[in-house]
């Protein structure tokens, strides 16, 4: 039973236009996201995160939307450059707190074509 | 700072081996993880320490994995016998508060 979904398994987009990526997930328990950023032979790295208690975070290029009410999220890029070429996991959790287990979704693959 | 350090980056080896894989998470990070990446896959929890103390081992095979945190820093990660499911990307992460920094993993391919 996957809790956390990210349907699209890539995404091809052009340089300086807009990434959006989706994730939706099914535990209503989860009340912190994160959007963690790999490249090959790299482990994941954290991007950015949103709580429940907001509906949007936003980090330079980088915003995090989020739909309780849907079990929706999305990242979005803005503008889109060919380094941000990677695959892009969602992941939540119960809670914030420090060993929190975080539950991942599959990733999506973005290609950005300069 | 130095990230989450992991060996071997690769190990090949044939079923019914053993297999060993050592991480060396970031200084001062009391929470150490140990995830299973199958290919086209998010990563997935199957163990995490609290110090040296294994907190959440739910997700561990413990018929043939079992993983250790002498000393409340290193940790090892082993597979015996190793079976033809388990080839994957093996990841070590820590964390000091809600951030989890990822080493590089170690891809296992059992032949």
């Amino acid at each position: 039973d996957q809790q956390v979904k990210q349907n699209s398994p890539s995404l091809s987009v052009q340089e300086g236009r807009i990434s959006i990526l989706n994730c939706d997930y099914t535990n209503s328990m989860f009340d912190y996201f994160l959007w963690y950023k790999k490249y090959p032979a790299e482990g994941p790295t954290f991007l950015i995160s949103i709580s429940s208690i907001k509906d949007k975070n936003e980090d330079g290029r980088f915003t995090v939307f989020l739909n309780k009410s849907a079990k929706h999220l999305s990242l979005h890029i803005v503008p889109s450059q060919p380094g941000d070429s990677a695959v892009y996991f969602c992941a939540a959790s119960e809670g914030r707190a420090a060993g929190n287990k975080l539950t991942f979704g599959g990733g999506t693959r973005v290609l950005v074509k300069p | 700072e130095a990230g989450v350090v992991q060996s071997p980056r690769y190990k090949i080896i044939e079923k019914k081996q053993p297999v060993a894989f050592w991480c060396n998470p970031i200084s001062g990070h009391n929470t150490l993880y140990w995830y299973l990446q199958n290919l086209g896959q998010g990563p997935e929890l199957l163990i995490r320490y609290e110090n040296e103390e294994a907190v959440d081992d739910s997700q561990l095979p413990k018929d043939r994995f079992s993983a250790e945190r002498l000393k409340g820093v290193d940790s090892t990660l082993k597979i015996q016998p190793a079976e033809l499911g388990d080839s994957a990307v093996y990841l070590c992460a820590s964390s000091r508060d809600s951030e989890q920094f990822f080493g590089p993993g170690t891809r296992l391919t059992v032949l």
